[in-house]
């Protein structure tokens, strides 16, 4: 019963790398999301998909690429890596984007130099 | 624009104490309130949802309340125990105002509690 997983749980990264989160779920769930958390911030949206081949901007997607093309997987790309991407990643899932209870990943740790 | 606000920031109680921990939100077009707990350095782990339409939901020691007219919601623990010790997030699903939802979660910025034995 493995819920979200996501990959790896820690990265350090060079200014202007690129590299991809991993994100999957085994509940085939049709709505996944990104957050990031920041100190003082809370938890922000980056990018959204309510379901394959269908996904939306957030609150904070500057930086970030996402794709949709299986119900299992939602990555996350980070284009271009810079200082103010160092966070920690959340992805998350639920049956759909409306009423439906919502369950998180473990988390990335990301650390851009 | 939809806020949630959770207070107190911090708190600390002794063991066996029962407690309350209060979030508020500004607009109450929303679909469901969820309360999460999150340890140090690991996800967030689904305490309870209370849907638009409940007033309250209960699982174990925990006890969730929801007043959507006046934008509150409490999560009250009973007896309390070290182990209770965690950040504790509320987040709304908001309800768009032409119908249909973004489908995120607007966060508050939690409130870490310490029960000490």
């Amino acid at each position: 019963n493995a819920g979200v997983t996501q990959t790896p749980k820690f990265q350090v990264l060079k200014t202007g790398q690129s590299m991809t989160l991993q994100c999957a779920q085994d509940m085939n769930h049709e709505y996944m999301s990104w957050y990031r958390q920041d100190p003082g911030m809370g938890l922000r949206l980056i990018h959204y998909s309510v379901g394959a081949g269908i996904t939306d901007q957030g609150e904070v997607p500057n930086g970030y690429n996402v794709s949709r093309s299986t119900t299992e997987d939602f990555p996350l790309r980070l284009l271009s890596a810079a200082p103010s991407q160092t966070s920690v990643y959340f992805c998350a899932s639920s049956y759909d984007f409306e009423d439906t209870e919502a369950f998180f990943g473990q988390g990335t740790r990301l650390t851009v130099v | 624009k939809q806020e949630v606000t959770q207070i107190p920031a911090a708190l600390s109680v002794p063991e066996g104490e029962n407690l309350v921990l209060n979030c508020s939100f500004t607009d109450s077009a929303i679909y469901n309130l969820q309360w999460f707990r999150q340890d140090p350095g690991k996800g967030l782990t689904s305490l309870l949802l209370i849907q638009s339409s409940q007033r309250e939901q209960t699982s174990g020691r925990l006890n969730a309340s929801l007043d959507k007219s006046s934008g509150r919601s409490t999560l009250y623990i009973a007896a309390s125990q070290p182990g209770d010790s965690a950040t504790y997030l509320c987040a709304v699903r908001p309800r768009l105002r032409y119908g249909g939802s973004q489908g995120n979660l607007i966060f508050g910025k939690g409130t870490k509690l310490s029960v000490k034995p």
